[in-house]
């Protein structure tokens, strides 16, 4: 089945940016998503990045995609302490049916 | 008011009993979903449904039932529940239409069972 991997653990100083990597097996992966969990909170989604996309930009949140390798990252440009939480990512083949989640990567902020 | 709804959000059971999660929504979306949390596993699918009546089985159906009788509700069930069913709940709904936005979780049920 499809298989999603990450690091389980980032820590990054404030102001600096943080990268976030994650890697995929299923090549028929169609849409690929970044949530964010704060602390008791649900998961909220940051961003997606459709298969033949190779970068998609949103204000301080860049995703960069390589299909060939099958490697998706989230970078967070000047990382505020707002931005501790933990970083999902997911893909999907027909949409948003079924998401496939990673294991999370916990994004810890150094003063 | 949140537009995915989740009841009990933590909720402490005893080994082998039955405990339901429901879960109701206002968005209108036909898609309904259960995920299940472990730490460093990441969301995992336990169960779907695209419609009323429908249900579908996910990656960790074992152990676990769904009832979805309306749009708005979905319910999860444990008919004897286990410690190792011990985990953060989710549910979730979509309107299917396949772009990235449309997809919107509760904020979980924490199920423990000793």
């Amino acid at each position: 089945g499809e298989d999603v991997e990450q690091s389980l653990f980032l820590s990054v100083r404030e102001g600096d940016s943080s990268v976030i990597n994650c890697t995929y097996t299923d090549s028929s992966s169609t849409y690929l998503y970044w949530y964010k969990q704060e602390p008791g909170a649900g998961l909220q989604l940051l961003t997606y990045i459709f298969s033949n996309m190779d970068m998609k930009q949103d204000q301080r949140l860049t995703v960069l995609l390589n299909k060939k390798d099958k490697h998706l990252s989230l970078r967070i440009a000047d990382t505020q302490t707002g931005d501790s939480a933990i970083y999902f990512c997911a893909e999907s083949e027909f949409g948003n049916e079924k998401l496939t989640f990673g294991t999370g990567t916990r994004l810890t902020i150094i003063p | 008011d949140a537009d995915v709804t989740q009841t009990p959000r933590n909720r402490i059971t005893k080994t082998g009993k039955r405990i339901m999660l429901e879960c109701s929504q206002t968005k209108g979306h036909d898609r309904m979903y259960w995920y299940r949390q472990d730490p460093g596993l990441g969301l995992r699918l336990i169960y779907y449904s695209f419609d009323v009546k429908d249900i579908n089985k996910g990656e960790i159906s074992d152990g676990y039932s769904v009832s979805r009788q309306a749009q708005a509700k979905f319910s999860l069930s444990l008919e004897s529940a286990i410690p190792n069913q011990t985990a953060l709940y989710f549910c979730a709904t979509s309107d299917g239409e396949g772009s990235g936005n449309t997809i919107y979780f509760g904020e979980g049920s924490w199920l423990t069972v000793v």
